[in-house]
């Protein structure tokens, strides 16, 4: 069964911190991971990543993907009080009967304080 | 655009009522999908339309009845549902399956089960 793991769950900081979020995953057949975030409802979309090594940038959020360890980290740099969400790391299957289905983690709670 | 839109917001229903949801997407994606999320919890996939076909059932049980008529749209029709389905539902739309899997979600509707 596919798996991805986030940490930490829950993280709170002042304006103007750096923070790095954690993605970790086991995945029969990897496609791709795929970073949201979420406040008050829908999953916003940040960053699609397929490739080791390769940095995803917009804005302050960065996001890079190591498929040999099996893992992703999304930075976010010179937090506001509107970074305030959940961020969900997700994997996109390419095998099978599970082609295309999006396995999420947890989550991360952000908490970004003035 | 990268709209999804969804109907109604809320809802409120008994056990024995019969209602359902509209989910619809004018980007031309010919991929659509149905999650369900509960309070702190990731989404989970519920069912996957490719192309107006049923191309995956996660085992949601038979109270839930989802319906494509045309690349457009996205029904979710419940009948004798339970409290415990109280949550909210996303609506999900994304090229096709087998082009991308980045998926862009609507706003949700939030259920209630009385």
């Amino acid at each position: 069964e596919d798996k991805v793991v986030q940490s930490p769950l829950s993280l709170v900081v002042h304006e103007g911190d750096t923070v790095t979020l954690n993605c970790s995953y086991e995945v029969t057949n990897f496609r791709s991971l795929l970073w949201y975030k979420q406040e008050k409802k829908a999953p916003t979309f940040l960053f699609m990543l397929t490739s080791s090594g390769i940095e995803k940038k917009s804005g302050r959020l960065s996001s890079i993907l190591d498929k040999k360890e099996l893992f992703s980290i999304l930075n976010i740099t010179a937090t506001q009080t509107g970074d305030s969400a959940v961020y969900l790391c997700a994997v996109a299957n390419a095998g099978g009967t599970s082609y295309g289905k999006l396995t999420f983690g947890q989550g991360t709670i952000l908490t970004v304080h003035p | 655009d990268t709209e999804v839109t969804q109907t109604p917001k809320h809802l409120v229903m008994g056990m024995t009522n019969k209602k359902s949801l509209k989910c619809e997407q004018h980007m031309g994606h010919r991929a659509m999908y149905w999650y369900k999320q509960k309070a702190k919890k990731p989404p989970e996939l519920m069912f996957v339309y490719s192309y107006e076909k049923l191309s995956i059932n996660e085992s949601v049980p038979s109270r839930f009845s989802p319906e494509c008529p045309n690349s457009s749209l996205l029904n979710l029709h419940l009948h004798a549902l339970q409290p415990e389905d109280s949550a909210l539902y996303l609506c999900a739309s994304s090229q096709a399956v087998a082009v991308s899997e980045t998926q862009y979600f609507g706003p949700g509707t939030r259920l209630l089960v009385l």
